[in-house]
């Protein structure tokens, strides 16, 4: 199986930082790497798709970048509704395996 | 507007069976992958099964396999996931989700609410 491996697992940060979280993948998965946003009590929600494609509706201050095992999203000015859970998740090779996640606080 | 809307989720003892659906609407059921994905409580993501647009295809995570089995109604825009031999373990919140294959990524695009399953005795 392809592990994917989150760091950090959570980080505090105050509106209006650079936050960036690292996803690193066990074996190359080339681009098929997916971030998605999870607020508590709510399904997770599609940000960047193929490593660096915005999902429509999302605002241009998520971006994500890398390709093989290594990539990362970055929010580049935090927001109050950027408060949340993110995971990685790869689907280049079943079973589809997703990160352990990585809470993000208010500082 | 693309819904997904699971129910059946239950509390079920040890050993036993369930029977979870999606309805879908808003998009044209038949031309998508679906899938299962589950959330222990306070945990991660875990992806469940996976079937193709005619049911031909169906992929498995190794813990469900031989226990669970995913299908699909395209004449009743409906998705939905047998569990049998239910452990303590299996206890989650099931989300029905669309596979978006057409894009590179293969991303879950939508999600729906999510219906919880409870194992215990």
């Amino acid at each position: 199986d392809t592990q994917m491996t989150q760091s950090p697992s959570s980080l505090s940060a105050s509106v209006g930082d650079r936050v960036t979280i690292t996803c690193r993948a066990s074996q190359s998965i080339s681009s098929y790497l997916n971030w998605y946003q999870q607020k508590p009590g709510k399904a997770p929600k599609l940000l960047i798709y193929a490593a660096s494609n915005l999902q429509s509706g999302v605002p241009s201050r998520f971006s994500g970048s890398g390709s093989g095992t290594d990539f990362t999203l970055t929010i580049s000015s935090l927001q109050p509704e950027d408060f949340a859970t993110y995971y990685c998740q790869q689907s280049y090779r079943t079973p589809w395996t997703f990160g352990q996640g990585t809470k993000v606080e208010i500082k | 507007e693309v819904q997904l809307v699971e129910s059946g989720g239950d509390l079920v003892q040890p050993g036993g069976s369930l029977r979870l659906s999606c309805a879908a609407s808003g998009f044209t059921f038949s031309s998508y992958w679906m899938s299962w994905v589950r959330q222990a409580p306070g945990k991660g993501l875990e992806w469940v099964a996976n079937i193709k647009q005619d049911g031909s295809e169906k992929y498995y995570v190794d813990s469900v396999k031989g226990r669970f089995t995913i299908s699909r109604d395209n004449a009743k825009n409906s998705l939905f996931l047998q569990m049998n031999s239910l452990r303590d373990e299996d206890t989650a919140v099931y989300y029905c989700a669309r596979i978006w294959a057409a894009v590179a990524g293969i991303p879950f695009d939508y999600w729906g609410q999510g219906s919880l399953v409870t194992v215990s005795s």
